[in-house]
């Protein structure tokens, strides 16, 4: 069946450092891939998307690359800011038809200015 | 922005009693969905509606859940009997045609 595997949290960086959060998955023929972000007391929401191979989502200085030969899709932002203190979730779509979202188990990631 | 929006944010219920979520989706979305977290763990696909009946399921969807639509702008959860087990955070969304799904604040449910 399909699944996402991502790193586990939670994950601590100082202001402006670099961030990059892994993310795998495995899913038989051609998925979408998605970033969801949690923000405290909300709900879940899209972050970034890609749909197809070398695709490369984006929102907000946030990057992720979809990589079929290695069935990866990792989130990353140059210079992360206080407010960007959230819950991170990769999902997967596996497509022909379904629109069922499998996520991952979510990174924390906190931000200390 | 137009938002899924979702009551209670927390419900309380005793176990074996019925509880029911409720999610108004996006108005021009066709698509709506529920999912759970249970503490701790990933965000779990129930099931999906479309056309007024169910497309998808997951194995955790069993003869105690049921979903409705029953009018043109509420999206129904229904547990018939609840178990300890049950307790979660329950999430609806709502997409429209090929497009990523939109997410409620999720409703917490906690049964003791």
């Amino acid at each position: 069946g399909n699944s996402v595997t991502q790193m586990e949290g939670p994950v601590t960086l100082s202001e402006e450092a670099f961030l990059t959060i892994n993310c795998t998955y495995t899913a038989t023929g051609y998925p979408s891939l998605f970033w969801y972000v949690q923000y405290p007391g909300e709900g879940l929401q899209l972050l970034l998307k890609a749909t197809k191979a070398d695709d490369k989502g984006s929102n907000k200085g946030f990057e992720a690359t979809y990589r079929k030969e290695t069935t990866s899709f990792h989130l990353e932002k140059g210079s992360v800011q206080v407010s960007d203190s959230a819950v991170y979730f990769c999902a997967l779509t596996p497509g022909a038809g379904s629109y069922q979202l499998t996520f991952g188990k979510g990174t924390k990631l906190s931000v200390i200015p | 922005e137009p938002e899924v929006t979702q009551t209670p944010s927390h419900q309380v219920t005793q176990m074996g009693q019925e509880v029911i979520l409720r999610c108004v989706p996006i108005s021009n979305h066709l698509y709506f969905y529920w999912y759970r977290q249970i503490l701790g763990q990933k965000v779990e696909f129930l099931v999906s509606f479309y056309n007024n009946e169910i497309s998808e399921k997951s194995e955790i969807f069993d003869d105690q859940f049921s979903v409705e639509r029953p009018d043109g702008s509420n999206f129904t959860l229904k547990i018939r009997s609840t178990k300890l087990e049950d307790s979660a955070m329950y999430f609806c969304a709502s997409s429209g045609e090929a497009t990523e799904a939109f997410f409620g604040q999720g409703t917490r449910l906690t049964v003791v």
